[in-house]
């Protein structure tokens, strides 16, 4: 098993560009997470699917941030325009289902100059 | 929003030292998870718990569920260098077939040998 997949590692990129980050979920897992961990903030909750359907958003910052799963094994979150603040590493996570652990890639450091 | 709370933020001790690291909450849980974060990766599971009053044991470590699932503490005893990680509580909610886990700031825990 190869675990939760991102990509890429690493992402710098100027203010204003469109950054896309890439998630490759468990096979077999239903449940998929974007999380974005910050010193101040910790680790936020972003949108959450529930077998490829968006289940609650509710953490998505603004309009700048989008998230789609067109299938079981594939999820993008995008910012654009990108800015500064935005700078955080973002965790893609994959669960089986309720109370299920959740298994954590292991992330992309976006920075925004 | 459920806020989990946990402290202390930061702890640093001697090897062979015994640790208690708490996470509260004003809301109810239907269960809590434990996880630890080294740096670079994404945070592993270590414990879910999920019944009142619960308590785990996984070696040196003791986790507690609190009777009115709002609260639980992480004892470590005789702590080891390879102890040093960021250590996150998280707060399950289920709602139908849906569930998502709601994350402390974590505490960052160093072992010095």
């Amino acid at each position: 098993d190869a675990g939760v997949i991102q990509s890429p590692r690493h992402e710098v990129t100027e203010m204003g560009q469109e950054v896309t980050l890439r998630c490759k979920p468990i096979s077999g897992h239903n449940s998929l997470f974007w999380y974005r961990q910050t010193m101040m903030r910790g680790l936020e909750l972003l949108i959450y699917f529930n077998n490829n359907v968006p289940i609650d958003d509710s953490g998505m910052p603004e309009d700048r941030f989008s998230a789609k799963m067109p299938n079981a094994s594939f999820s993008t979150l995008k910012i654009q325009p990108s800015e500064p603040r935005d700078s955080a590493v973002y965790f893609c996570a994959s669960s089986p289902g309720e109370r299920s652990p959740l298994h954590f890639g292991n992330g992309t450091r976006l920075t925004v100059t | 929003t459920q806020l989990l709370e946990q402290s202390p933020q930061f702890l640093s001790i001697q090897e062979g030292e015994n640790l208690t690291v708490y996470c509260n909450s004003s809301s109810v849980f239907s269960s809590l998870q434990w996880y630890r974060q080294e740096p670079g990766e994404g945070p592993v599971l270590l414990v879910t718990v999920v019944t009142g009053g619960e308590v785990k044991k996984l070696k040196r470590l003791t986790f507690q569920f609190g009777d009115a699932r709002k609260d639980s503490s992480l004892h470590i005893t005789a702590a080891q260098p390879g102890d040093t990680g960021l250590y996150l509580c998280a707060g399950g909610t289920q709602w139908g077939s849906n569930y998502k886990l709601t994350f402390g700031k974590g505490t960052l825990l160093t072992v010095n040998p």
